[in-house]
Order: C-alpha cells, then sequence, then structure tokens
C-alpha cells in the first residue's frame, strides 16, 4: 500500500537555526517526489520536486531510494518559512499521497 | 498564471442543506482531484477524474457525496444533507498527465472552500 510517514506533527526551531522535515515513504515503482508548502489559510503550493534538483527558497531535499527518504533541509530558517510541509510521491497514474503534513514554526 | 478556481470560497449552512462545490481546472489539464483537509486528517483525497470520466471515488462517503464533471472545464462534488462532520476545507486540484514517457507534471491547488456546518 502507499503510504508517507511524517513523524513530526509540529517542529519549532529558531530563527537561523537549521531544518530538517523528515518524510518516509512506502511506494510500488519508482514515484517522483514533491513537497508541498501551504502557508496560513492558502492553498497548497508546489516547494519542490526530486528530480529538477533544485533550490528553492533555500530549501532542499534528496531522494534516498535506499532508506525511502525524502527529507527536507534549509541551513537557516527565516519567520517566513512558518508552515505546513506536506510530502508528497507521485506516480502520475494515482493521486499525490499526502502525509500528515508538518507544521514548521520558525521562532523569533 | 493560470490557475485552478474554486467557489465558493466560504460556506456557512445549516445541518440537513445541499452544498455545492465548484471547481474550474486550469485549461488543458486532464485530471481533477477533490481532497478535504481537517486538522485531525490532514488532507484526505475524496475522489478523482480523468478525461472527465470518474477513477477513484473511494474516499467519499456514498451515501450524501457526489462529484462529477460536467464538462472540461467545470468539477462539483455535492453534499446533501450535510453534517456537521462535514465541516472542513475542500480543496480542487488539476493536473496534465500525458503518459509513461513523460515526467509527470504537479498538481495545481485551488484556494479551497471553507465550509462551516451549524
Amino acid at each position: 500500500a502507499q503510504r508517507v510517514t511524517q513523524p513530526e506533527k509540529l517542529l519549532s526551531v529558531f530563527k537561523g537555526a537549521p531544518v530538517e522535515l523528515k518524510c518516509n515513504y512506502s511506494y510500488s515503482g519508482s514515484p517522483e517526489l514533491f513537497w508541498y508548502v501551504q502557508y496560513s489559510r492558502q492553498r497548497l503550493q508546489l516547494l519542490l520536486r526530486h528530480i529538477s534538483r533544485e533550490s528553492i527558497k533555500g530549501f532542499t531535499a534528496d531522494l534516498n531510494k535506499g532508506e525511502t527518504s525524502f527529507h527536507l533541509k534549509k541551513p537557516f530558517a527565516q519567520e517566513e518559512d512558518s508552515a505546513m510541509y506536506y510530502c508528497a510521491p507521485y506516480s502520475g497514474n494515482t493521486p499525490l499521497v499526502f502525509g500528515k503534513g508538518t507544521r514548521l514554526s520558525v521562532i523569533a | 498564471d493560470a490557475r485552478v478556481t474554486q467557489t465558493p470560497r466560504h460556506k456557512v449552512t445549516e445541518m440537513g442543506q445541499e452544498v455545492t462545490m465548484r471547481c474550474q481546472p486550469i485549461l488543458g489539464h486532464n485530471t481533477v482531484f477533490w481532497y478535504r483537509q481537517t486538522m485531525m486528517q490532514g488532507l484526505e483525497l475524496l475522489a478523482y477524474f480523468r478525461n472527465r470520466a470518474p477513477l477513484d471515488d473511494s474516499g467519499m462517503p456514498k451515501d450524501r457525496f457526489s462529484a462529477e464533471m460536467p464538462d472540461a472545464t467545470l468539477a462539483t462534488l455535492k453534499i446533501q444533507p450535510s453534517e456537521p462532520r462535514d465541516s472542513a476545507v475542500y480543496f480542487c486540484a488539476s493536473g496534465l498527465v500525458q503518459g509513461a514517457q513523460y515526467s509527470n507534471q504537479p498538481q495545481h491547488f485551488g484556494d479551497g472552500t471553507r465550509l462551516s456546518i451549524l
């Protein structure tokens, strides 16, 4: 069964501290991995996808197929990073399967 | 900048009333998804369509929920009769799936309909 696990419901860090949002997945085949972000009372927006291997707003994520993980990282957190973050694998043949999400709170 | 459009943005109504939520997918997208977001459950997939045909609605309570795509530019989600436990934010998303040889396009989300059933 397709499953995504984001073990932390809430993650609080101080401004300037490093951030790592964990994501583990169980998925048949070779899915693409996405991270979506949802700022307060707004729509979900695509943050980044693993195939592009780019850094968006200072965030990066490396796909580790051996550990089936796709953790999201940022070296120095900013207050504007406070939001809900969702990890999602996607094969194109099935809808995005979202994790429960992690609420990141960056404290000034 | 193409966007998924959802109406209404907010809906407050009494228990037992019919609720209809509408979604206009991005032009050219062939797949439409309905999600429900609550604090307790997070994002749950209710139903999705490809080329207007329903592919999966197993996440939807069949006795009161129904989802349709009357045409390629409109998807609807209806609740009849509504109950307080249906209170949530309902998101529509659309995407383009072109086949195995193409990179999967990410889903684009609408702003959601915030539904409150009293």
